[in-house]
């Protein structure tokens, strides 16, 4: 069966200060990798998604970058924070098929400071 | 544009029976999803509607018209564990979801 696994579960991080989240799924092959941030009650907004390796659409621009370095492995970056990306992250998968479901790894609350 | 409704909050009594609506508005639509996701956590998938009609799952069910740009989600014999957001997504031409704010479920005893 398929896993995701997003570390840290939890982050503390300075104005300012570098982010690499990391997202990696498992028992499955080529599949659609997305971030999400999900602000306090609020909806998911998708921040990227990659169709394969090193393949990255942006959705929103910001001070956020995504990167593909395998195929099961989907990682989020910022080289300075800001307040505002404070927030719950959320990779998520899908298998290749356009009518497949995406399944949501654990996530990353995220508080800068 | 894109958009997706559904009221920010309801409240139920266990056992009864609740319905969660959604409307939405895409370019292209292929597909409703509805997720569920308790305080805290990831959101986790419920069901999908992509025909006209009801989907039944156990205690819930999932309904779609198509034409009306209307789905929602039915929760039969609430249980305490059913408090939680649910979220409504829609698929819009380029299979990408659209998410809806969700919806904060209330159960009280």
């Amino acid at each position: 069966s398929q896993t995701i696994h997003q570390w840290p579960a939890t982050l503390v991080q300075p104005v300012g200060s570098p982010l690499s989240l990391e997202c990696t799924v498992e028992g499955t092959s080529n599949p659609n990798l997305y971030w999400y941030r999900q602000a306090a009650g609020r909806g998911l907004q998708l921040l990227f998604y990659s169709v394969g390796i090193g393949q990255i659409s942006s959705e929103v621009p910001q001070n956020l970058s995504a990167s593909r370095p395998q195929d099961r492995q989907f990682i989020l970056s910022s080289k300075k924070l800001l307040l505002s990306d404070s927030g719950f992250y959320l990779c998520a998968w899908k298998g290749g098929g356009e009518w497949e479901t995406q399944y949501f790894g654990p996530g990353t609350r995220l508080l800068v400071l | 544009g894109q958009n997706i409704d559904q009221p920010t909050e309801m409240t139920a009594t266990e056992g009864a029976i609740v319905q969660i609506n959604c409307t939405y508005q895409t370019s292209g639509f292929n597909g409703l999803f509805w997720y569920q996701q308790h305080a805290g956590e990831a959101p986790t998938f419920l069901s999908y509607n992509v025909l006209d009609g009801l989907e039944e799952k156990g205690r819930f069910s999932s309904f779609l018209s198509r034409s009306k740009g209307y789905s929602y989600l039915l929760l039969k014999e609430l249980q305490m564990k059913d408090s939680a957001s649910y979220l409504c997504a829609a698929s819009d031409s380029n299979y990408q979801l659209i998410w809806g704010a969700g919806t904060k479920l209330i159960i009280k005893p």
